[in-house]
């Protein structure tokens, strides 16, 4: 039972324009969540994180968004850029002393130049 | 500093023969994951380790897999003995308990069983 779901395997944006790359969680324990990047042939890097008690985070280009009553989390970037391709994780932990980190199984963005 | 190290990066064996994959953990990070990364599965946390104790090890397929953390600064995971559905990308990851639980991946173990 895949308890973090990322239900768009792959999405192409326009350089320039917005990308939107959508994460829903079953797990109501879950209170902090992260996105990784992952390029090929390398290991996931950490983008942006935010915790429960926030609805929104930002990081220059990068913004993410949590509705805990949704169970539903996203990351814009905007604008987008070539050198964001790669494919996204979104992952979750239920805090509280617990540094195990569920994944979801990625989508792969793909910016068009 | 240069970040998780794992070796080797691509291991190619046979069946029933034995492979251990190593990690080498950022400095000063307390707690080692080791992650197995499948098209069908995805990204799947086998084991973790805080303060080279092993805290949960739920994650791990079978009694063929082992993991062990003899200090701080290395980690093994082992299978034995491997299996064609073994193959995958292993990852290992570290961090320290007031990063707020952002893991640092290295570039992970491609391991294909023939």
């Amino acid at each position: 039972d895949q308890q973090v779901k990322q239900n768009s395997p792959s999405l192409s944006v326009q350089e320039g324009r917005i990308s939107i790359l959508n994460c829903d969680y079953t797990n109501s324990m879950f209170d902090y969540f992260l996105w990784y990047k992952k390029y090929p042939a390398e290991g996931p890097t950490f983008l942006i994180s935010i915790s429960s008690i926030k609805d929104k985070n930002e990081d220059g280009r990068f913004t993410v968004f949590l509705n805990k009553s949704a169970k539903h989390l996203s990351l814009h970037i905007v604008p987008s850029q070539p050198g964001d391709s790669a494919v996204y994780f979104c992952a979750a932990s239920t805090g509280a002393g617990s540094y195990q980190l569920t994944f979801g199984k990625g989508t792969k963005l793909s910016v068009i130049p | 500093d240069a970040g998780v190290i794992q070796s080797p990066r691509h291991e190619v064996t046979e069946m029933g023969q034995e492979v251990t994959l190593r990690c080498k953990p950022i400095s000063g990070h307390d707690y080692l994951f080791w992650y197995r990364q499948t098209m069908m599965r995805g990204l799947e946390l086998l084991i973790y380790f805080n303060n080279n104790v092993p805290i949960d090890d739920s994650g791990m397929p079978e009694d063929r897999f082992s993991a062990k953390m003899p200090n701080a600064s290395f980690s093994t995971l082992k299978i034995q003995p491997s299996e064609p559905r073994d193959s995958a990308v292993y990852f290992c990851a570290s961090s320290f308990h007031r990063d707020n639980i952002k893991a640092f991946f290295g570039q992970g173990t491609r391991l294909t069983v023939v």
